[in-house]
């Protein structure tokens, strides 16, 4: 069975201080893909990233940086110089792909993160 | 490009009751799947539709019901309200069924059941 665990229930920072979200994962396959998506308090999910399985390279999207480990079923995810903006509900999501990619995301329960100013 | 719209935003309703919430995909996109989110349980998958047909379905009693039109909107509907049916659902569309490729969600629909 999917499993997303996300530790960390509420992250506070000051602005300009680096955050690490972590997430670690559970499955029995082979193939799977993991997501970040960001919560505001607009409610929508907008999506921030995407990995499969077979791409372990960190990824960086300006203030944003990936950290992917197979060897340890994590998936990070680093802000940097955060900003107040950043303040938000992080969820990580896994989703293995199944015989036909039909499995549905599966989510942690998420971080919530606060960046005063 | 427009995003994905559900509507209503917001709706209170009584144990029950029914309702129907509406979600209108991205231009293009031929996948919508829903979720509900509450405090208690998180983000948990209802339900998907591919070319108007479900796909995939979560753990959820028969109460709770979808479809999706040749248009690619999709409608889902919840008989008999439970008041533990109070929750933001979600709607995500993409280009394919499953996760190849990248899900947009919706802001949501609140429901309130009293």
């Amino acid at each position: 069975a999917q499993k997303v665990t996300q530790a960390q229930t509420e992250i506070s920072v000051v602005e300009k201080e680096d955050v690490t979200l972590d997430c670690v994962y559970e499955t029995r396959d082979t193939t799977y893909y993991l997501f970040w998506y960001k919560q505001p308090p607009s409610g929508e999910l907008v999506f921030l990233i995407r990995r499969n399985s077979f791409d372990e390279q960190n990824e960086i999207s300006g203030r944003y940086s990936w950290n992917f480990q197979k060897s340890t079923s994590s998936f990070n995810f680093t802000i940097t110089a955060s900003q107040v903006v950043d303040s938000a509900v992080y969820f990580c999501a896994l989703s293995d792909a199944g015989d036909t990619g039909r499995r549905a995301l599966t989510f942690g329960s998420g971080t919530r993160l606060q960046v005063q100013p | 490009k427009a995003g994905v719209t559900q509507t209503p935003r917001y709706l209170i309703k009584t144990r029950g009751q029914q309702v129907t919430l509406s979600c209108s995909p991205i231009s293009g996109h031929r996948s919508v799947s829903w979720y509900q989110q509450t405090p208690g349980q998180g983000l948990q998958f209802l339900f998907e539709y591919f070319s108007e047909t479900q796909r995939n379905k979560g753990n959820f009693p028969g109460r709770f019901s979808g479809r999706q039109f040749s248009n690619s909107r999709s409608e889902m509907n919840v008989s008999t309200l439970e008041l533990g049916d109070s929750a933001l659902y979600l709607c995500a569309s993409s280009l394919e069924q499953g996760v190849r490729s990248e899900a947009f969600f919706g802001q949501g629909t609140r429901l309130t059941v009293v």
